[in-house]
């Protein structure tokens, strides 16, 4: 059983560039969430997709978007990075809905300078 | 909405000591409960979880948790640390919300255990 690889691991952007996160979500897992971790702070709920929509975004403005595949695989994209963008991005992936508990990613370190 | 809050940001004992981490919740309507730990530059790891049945829910690496639900509190318990165990823990509450369910984390304790 693999459990939730992303990629990369480390990036670092430049304030207003566009950056492309990634996620391979556990087998058999059709639920993908992501999650932005700020230094020193708990995750925060960025959105969730669900059969390749978006089911659910938490307080991120739209420039956080992102993609699910029919392999249930995902991206996140920011667009016109802000250096408050910094963060730990963490990918999530759970049966349907997640109520029974998510499995983690290692997460993509972002800086944006 | 949810909140979680955890109680002490940061918590130093002994190698062989017990410890306590203490997770409070808002909602008064049935949840469902997580701790997770994360070491340094690593993604969040699940310790144990509530769902329903016994209030006294164990988990991995020794770490136990009790459900009070009169106190809408979920503690994590381990009765003897190891300097391995020095880590960020995180208590988190399931969101049902609009359809999709979602994780409200609390801000985290950090755990240094000392030799």
């Amino acid at each position: 059983e693999t459990g939730v690889t992303q990629s990369p691991t480390h990036l670092i952007k430049t304030r207003g560039q566009q950056v492309t996160l990634r996620c391979s979500s556990q087998s058999g897992h059709n639920t993908v969430s992501w999650y932005q971790q700020a230094l020193g702070q708990g995750p925060q709920f960025i959105f969730q997709y669900y059969r390749e929509e978006e089911n659910g975004r938490g307080n991120f403005p739209p420039r956080f978007s992102g993609l699910q595949f029919p392999n249930y695989s995902s991206e996140l994209n920011v667009n016109a990075l802000e250096l408050d963008d910094s963060a730990l991005y963490l990918c999530a992936s759970s049966l349907t809905g997640g109520g029974y508990g998510y499995t983690f990613g290692s997460g993509t370190r972002l800086t944006v300078v | 909405a949810q909140s979680v809050t955890q109680l002490d940001s940061q918590v130093p004992v002994f190698e062989e000591a017990p410890v306590e981490l203490r997770c409070n919740y808002s909602s008064s309507v049935s949840v469902y409960l997580f701790w997770y730990v994360q070491y340094p530059n690593q993604g969040l790891q699940l310790l144990l979880k509530y769902l329903s049945g016994s209030t006294l829910v164990k988990g991995i690496n020794g770490f136990e948790a009790e459900f009070n639900k009169s106190q809408t509190s979920f503690h994590l318990r381990k009765p003897s640390v190891h300097i391995s165990d020095t880590a960020e823990y995180f208590c988190a509450v399931s969101e049902i919300s609009g359809g999709y369910n979602k994780l409200i984390f609390g801000a985290g304790t950090r755990l240094a255990v000392h030799p």
